[in-house]
C-alpha cells in the first residue's frame, strides 16, 4: 500500500539536543498527523495539522503542514529521555477514510 | 480524551486454532474502525476498514476469509484470525474514528495493541 517517505529512519542524539524529522508525499493531503509509539503500545497522537502552512505546537513539539500540502515536519526541542520512541507521520486525503503512514523515525537519546 | 481498548493485550495460541481480538471505543461511538498489523521495526499496515453494520473493506493482499472482521455495534469491532499459523504472529492494532464529533478536528484514536504469538 501507499506509504509516506519519512526521514530519518533513526536518530541517536544527546539529551538536550533538538530533533527534526520530516515526511513527504507524492500526493496532496488534507490532514497531517504526528504520532509517537512506545514499545508494545499503540500510537498516541501528538499533533494534528489541518491547513497548508499551519504551524502547531504541543509543549516542546512543533509541527508544520507544508505549503504544498505534500510534506510536514516535526521538531522536538531540548530532548529528554522520555522522548525515546518511534515517531510516525500520517496523512489523510480529501474525503478519504484511511490514514497513510510513514515508515517511522526511531529516536534514541544518550543521557 | 477518547479511549480505545483492546482485549486481550497478549495471546499465545497453537497453530491451527482461531483467535478473536476485541476493540472497543469506551466513550464515543465509532462509525468507522480500522485494523492494522505491525511487524517488528516496521510501520503500521492497514488490513481493513469497517463501518458499523457493513461488511469490512480489506486491503489488497489481506485474506478476508482468514481475518474475519465484525463491526456489529458502534462501540465494538472484532478481528478473528482463523486457523492461525506462525507467520500470523504480529502486533495487531485497532483504531476507531468518530465522524460525528467532527468539528474539523482529528477524531481517530488507536488502541493499545494485541500481541499475537502463534506456536
Amino acid at each position: 500500500g501507499q506509504q509516506l517517505n519519512q526521514s530519518p529512519q533513526s536518530m541517536f542524539i544527546q539529551e538536550g539536543e533538538d530533533v527534526s524529522m520530516n515526511c513527504t508525499s507524492s500526493s496532496i493531503f488534507n490532514t497531517w498527523l504526528w504520532y509517537k509509539q512506545d514499545p508494545g503500545e499503540g500510537p498516541v497522537l501528538l499533533i494534528a495539522l489541518y491547513k497548508a502552512g499551519e504551524l502547531t505546537s504541543n509543549g516542546r513539539l512543533t509541527a508544520q503542514f507544508g505549503i504544498t500540502r505534500k510534506d510536514s515536519f516535526l521538531n522536538i526541542s531540548a530532548s529528554i529521555p522520555s522522548d525515546v520512541g518511534i515517531y510516525f507521520c500520517a496523512g489523510r486525503g480529501q474525503g478519504a477514510q484511511k490514514l497513510v503512514f510513514g515508515q517511522g523515525t526511531r529516536l534514541t537519546i544518550n543521557p | 480524551g477518547a479511549v480505545v481498548s483492546q482485549h486481550p493485550s497478549r495471546v499465545i495460541c497453537k497453530s491451527g486454532t482461531s483467535v478473536k481480538i476485541e476493540c472497543r471505543s469506551l466513550d464515543f461511538q465509532a462509525t468507522t474502525m480500522f485494523w492494522y498489523r505491525q511487524f517488528p521495526k516496521q510501520s503500521l499496515m492497514l488490513m481493513a476498514t469497517s463501518n458499523e453494520g457493513s461488511k469490512a473493506t480489506y486491503e489488497q493482499g489481506v485474506e478476508k476469509d482468514k481475518f474475519l472482521i465484525n463491526h456489529a455495534s458502534l462501540t465494538l469491532s472484532t478481528l478473528t484470525v482463523t486457523s492461525a499459523h506462525p507467520e500470523d504472529s504480529s502486533f495487531y492494532i485497532c483504531s476507531a474514528r468518530d465522524l460525528i464529533a467532527g468539528g474539523g478536528k482529528e477524531t481517530q484514536y488507536f488502541g493499545p495493541g494485541t500481541r499475537l504469538l502463534v506456536l
